[in-house]
C-alpha cells in the first residue's frame, strides 16, 4: 500500500524566513508525486508532479525536489499569502488512486 | 466558469436524514472521485468512476451511493446519515489512464445534528 508521511504537521514562519516541507513516501513503483495547496475553506489546488528522482519544478517562491524516497517543497523567502495547508500526494504504476499525506501546514507572520 | 462543482456547500442535517451531493466537471475528463477529508484534514478516497463505471470503491458504509449518470458528473447519496459521517467531502476530476493530476471542487461540509 502507498503510503506518504510529511513533516513538519504544522510551521510557522517569519516573513521572508525561507523554510522545507518534508513528504517521505513508499510506493511500489512511482508513477508520480503531486503537490498541492489547500486553503481554509476550499478545495486543493494543484502546484506541482514530478515523476523521477533528480527532478525540480519551481513556481515563484516555491520549488519542489524530488528524490528515491522524498520529496521536498522548499519555500524560499515567504509572504504571508503562502500561507495554506500544502498537501503531497503518490500515485504508482497500476493504480488509478493518489494516496494522501495529512499535509504541512504553514503559517507565515507578516 | 468553475472546472469542477459541487453543490450545496454546506449542509446541516438531521441524523437519520437522506442527503445528496451533486457533482459536475467540464473539463472532458473521464475520471471523478469522491474523497472525504476529516477533522485532521486528511483526504481518503471514498470511489472513483471511469467513464461511468465504478473502478475504486474503498471500505466505506454501504448508506453512501455514488451514482454517475455521465462521465461529466458524479453525484453522492448518503442514506441514515451519522454523526461520524460530519466531514468536508470533495469531488474531484482527472484525466483517465491514472494516476494524473486531480483537479478539485471546493467542498462540502457536511455536518450532522
Amino acid at each position: 500500500e502507498d503510503q506518504v508521511t510529511q513533516s513538519p504537521e504544522a510551521l510557522r514562519l517569519q516573513e521572508g524566513e525561507s523554510s522545507s516541507l518534508n513528504c517521505s513516501y513508499t510506493v511500489s513503483g512511482l508513477r508520480g508525486l503531486f503537490w498541492y495547496r489547500q486553503d481554509p475553506g476550499k478545495g486543493p489546488e494543484f502546484l506541482f508532479t514530478l515523476y523521477s528522482a533528480g527532478e525540480e519544478k519551481e513556481k515563484e517562491r516555491l520549488k519542489a525536489t524530488l528524490t528515491k524516497k522524498e520529496s521536498f517543497l522548499h519555500i524560499t523567502a515567504p509572504k504571508p499569502e503562502d500561507s495554506a495547508t500544502y498537501l503531497c500526494a503518490v500515485g504508482s504504476y497500476g493504480n488509478n488512486r493518489l494516496a494522501f499525506g495529512k499535509g504541512n501546514q504553514v503559517v507565515v507572520i507578516p | 466558469d468553475t472546472a469542477v462543482s459541487q453543490t450545496p456547500k454546506y449542509l446541516v442535517t438531521q441524523m437519520g436524514n437522506d442527503k445528496s451531493i451533486k457533482c459536475e466537471q467540464n473539463l472532458g475528463h473521464d475520471t471523478m472521485y469522491w474523497y472525504k477529508q476529516d477533522s485532521k484534514k486528511f483526504l481518503k478516497i471514498m470511489f472513483s468512476y471511469n467513464n461511468k463505471e465504478l473502478i475504486i470503491n474503498e471500505t466505506v458504509p454501504n448508506r453512501f451511493s455514488p451514482k454517475s449518470p455521465d462521465k461529466a458528473h458524479l453525484n453522492l447519496h448518503i442514506n441514515s446519515l451519522e454523526l461520524g459521517d460530519s466531514a468536508v467531502y470533495f469531488c474531484a476530476s482527472s484525466q483517465a489512464g491514472g494516476p494524473n493530476i486531480q483537479y478539485f471542487g471546493a467542498g462540502t461540509r457536511l455536518s450532522v445534528l
